[in-house]
This record gives structure tokens, sequence and C-alpha cells, in this order.
């Protein structure tokens, strides 16, 4: 079945301890990317790349990183989590050659800093 | 003030109504996306459009570019269509509006 996994679905943790969220896709897309969704935000952008070992930054990237070394992986890395990073977070990916495929979205993460 | 703006911002409906969302925005698009979201967070993907209308099922989707404005339709709502409904656009990266709650009872 074609899917995005985020791993883990819940997390909750202390300000400044590590944590990665993993994010996979088997659908050979190029494109992927990480949203934050808050209330009366709605969805924002933090980091999307393009292609393997390629990254950009989206419209929040601070406090967050990512990598992109093998196609199917993307992962989220808060070096140093602040309770501001309290938010559902989700992974996308797309066919990375058209403007104008679908995106499809893993099932979310949602994670609480203390 | 957000480039994509939704409304209504919530919205109740009786089982069978005719549901219209609506979504206008400031910028330049190369496409526009109208996605579900689950009472369990899940998201998906209803329509893509660039021009003109697009029907799944009960669902209609139709963009005005000149306009900037883009409508969700749904006929015959039901009670499984209560969602949150986000409109997106392209341009140059994707942008988000903050989402309409539909819930629809029976």
């Amino acid at each position: 079945e074609a899917q995005v996994t985020q791993n883990p679905r819940y997390l909750i943790t202390v300000t400044g301890k590590k944590l990665t969220v993993t994010c996979s896709q088997n659908m050979n897309h190029e494109y992927m990317s990480w949203y934050r969704q808050d209330p009366g935000l709605g969805l924002r952008q933090i980091y999307y790349s393009m292609n393997v070992e390629v990254t950009d930054k989206g419209d929040v990237p601070e406090g967050y990183k990512v990598s992109r070394k093998e196609k199917r992986n993307f992962p989220l890395i808060l070096e140093s989590p602040s309770p501001n990073q309290t938010s559902l977070y989700f992974c996308a990916s797309k066919v990375g050659s058209s403007y104008n495929s679908p995106l499809h979205f893993g099932n979310g993460t949602r994670l609480t800093v203390t | 003030k957000n480039e994509v703006e939704q409304s209504p911002q919530n919205l109740t409906a009786q089982e069978g109504e005719f549901i219209t969302i609506n979504c206008s925005y400031s910028v330049g698009i190369s496409a526009l996306h109208w996605l579900q979201q689950h009472p369990g967070g899940g998201i998906v993907s209803l329509f893509m459009l660039s021009s003109g209308k697009k029907k799944h099922g009960r669902l209609i989707a139709t963009i005005n570019i000149q306009e900037k404005h883009s409508s969700l339709h749904i006929t015959a709502s039901h009670p499984r269509d209560s969602a949150v409904y986000i409109c997106a656009v392209r341009s140059g990266d994707m942008r988000f509006g903050a989402g309409t709650r539909l819930t629809v009872k029976p």
C-alpha cells in the first residue's frame, strides 16, 4: 500500500532533550516536506526536500533540522526542543517533477514539550 | 493578512444539506488543493485544480483564476463528511488556509 509513515504518533518530552520524528514513503517520491499545525494558524511548512541531499527552509525552520540521505526517508530533528514547539506535525511527499501533483500526508505526530 | 483565507471558519449543517466552503487567495498560483482532515488527524487530498471545475462523487470543486477564488461544494451532506477542510495554494511553496470545521448532524 502506498503510504507515508510517521513515527511516533504521540510524543511527550522535556525541554532540551533531543528528539527525532521519522518519516518514510514507499512511493519513490522526490519531494518531501514537514509541516506543523497549530490552532488558528493552519499548516505551516518547516522544511522541504526536492530530492536526495537537497533540503530547503520553509516558513518556520527555526529550531528544526532535517536530512535527506535516502529518497524514502526525511527525518525531522529537534536538537533542543522548547515548549513553543508543542504542535501537531505532518510529513508529506509527492512526485517532484510536477508542480501540480497531489501531496500525500502521513498520519501526524502530536508532540508535547514540557 | 493571510495569503489564503477560508470562510466560514466553522459550519454546522443538517444531514442532506448542500454545503459550500470558500477560499480566497492573494498570490499568483500554479494550482489549488482542497484537503480533508479527519477527526483523527489524518489529511487526505481531495482535489487539485488549476482551472474550471472538478467533481468526485458528492464533492465539487471550482476555481475562478481571475477572481482568485475557489469553492468546495458538498451535495447531500452526511455525518461522515464531518471534518476540517483545508484550502492550499501552490505559489512557489504551499500556502495553507486555516481550515473550515464542518459538522454534519444526523
